[in-house]
């Protein structure tokens, strides 16, 4: 079963809120990522854990917060974001690092 | 120039017709190869994996040529459902790399009755 969920679905979130955005995997998978995919371009790489630790930022804001509180799961905080965050957030999972990635639904996010 | 280059299209092809898609990749730290299919508005889902050997998975063909930095994925007998857009996917390997992936800008493919 290759299946990695995100919730919510869909958020609006306004500049001043602070939201989060979680992603769940339960194929004992070891490295977990969060992109940014904007429309008609390719997904962007934000976060990479391996082994709940933090292993790249590819210098995202600090408006946006990773947190990896166990080897299932992967939340993205976000705060104080702007309306050209709005995107669709991707979590991704695989094995360990550098094998074969699976996605998630992923999060529409409107900022308003 | 990018780091994965892929021919955008979009390739407008009728049922059954064979169709083949090319990419390129710059980085030498690359080291898997994937190919990744995304519906409009949906996640991107793992086609296959590529290797050096070539590999088949029913309809679909990937290869791979190192020397030449060349990827391909050759779709035969193509069905309607095939339509989507086609990434082309690098995974980098080595001390703060390991874990990337670098994609393409995506071929759309448009299967018609």
């Amino acid at each position: 079963d290759t299946e990695v969920t995100q919730t919510p679905k869909h958020l609006v979130m306004g500049m001043t809120n602070k939201k989060s955005l979680k992603c769940e995997q339960h194929m004992g998978h070891r490295a977990m990522y969060w992109y940014k995919q904007k429309a008609k371009k390719p997904p962007e790489l934000m976060f990479v854990y391996s082994y709940e630790k933090l292993s790249i930022n590819e210098s995202v804001p600090s408006r946006f917060s990773p947190e990896c509180p166990n080897s299932s799961l992967l939340n993205l905080h976000l705060h104080a974001l702007q309306p050209e965050d709005s995107a669709l957030y991707l979590c991704a999972s695989s094995q360990v690092l550098g094998r074969e990635q699976y996605f998630g639904p992923g999060t529409r996010l409107t900022v308003t | 120039r990018k780091e994965v280059e892929q021919d955008p299209g979009p390739f407008n092809v009728p049922e059954g017709a064979t169709v083949a898609f090319n990419c390129t990749y710059s980085n030498s730290a690359s080291q898997s190869f994937f190919w990744y299919r995304q519906d409009c508005r949906k996640e991107p889902k793992l086609l296959m994996s590529v290797y050096s050997s070539g590999n088949e998975d029913g309809r679909f063909t990937a290869q791979l040529n190192r020397a030449s930095q060349y990827i391909s994925l050759l779709i035969r007998d193509s069905k309607l459902s095939d339509s989507a857009t086609y990434l082309c996917v690098v995974g980098l390997h080595g001390s703060s790399n390991t874990g990337k992936l670098i994609f393409g800008q995506g071929t759309t493919l448009q299967v018609k009755p």
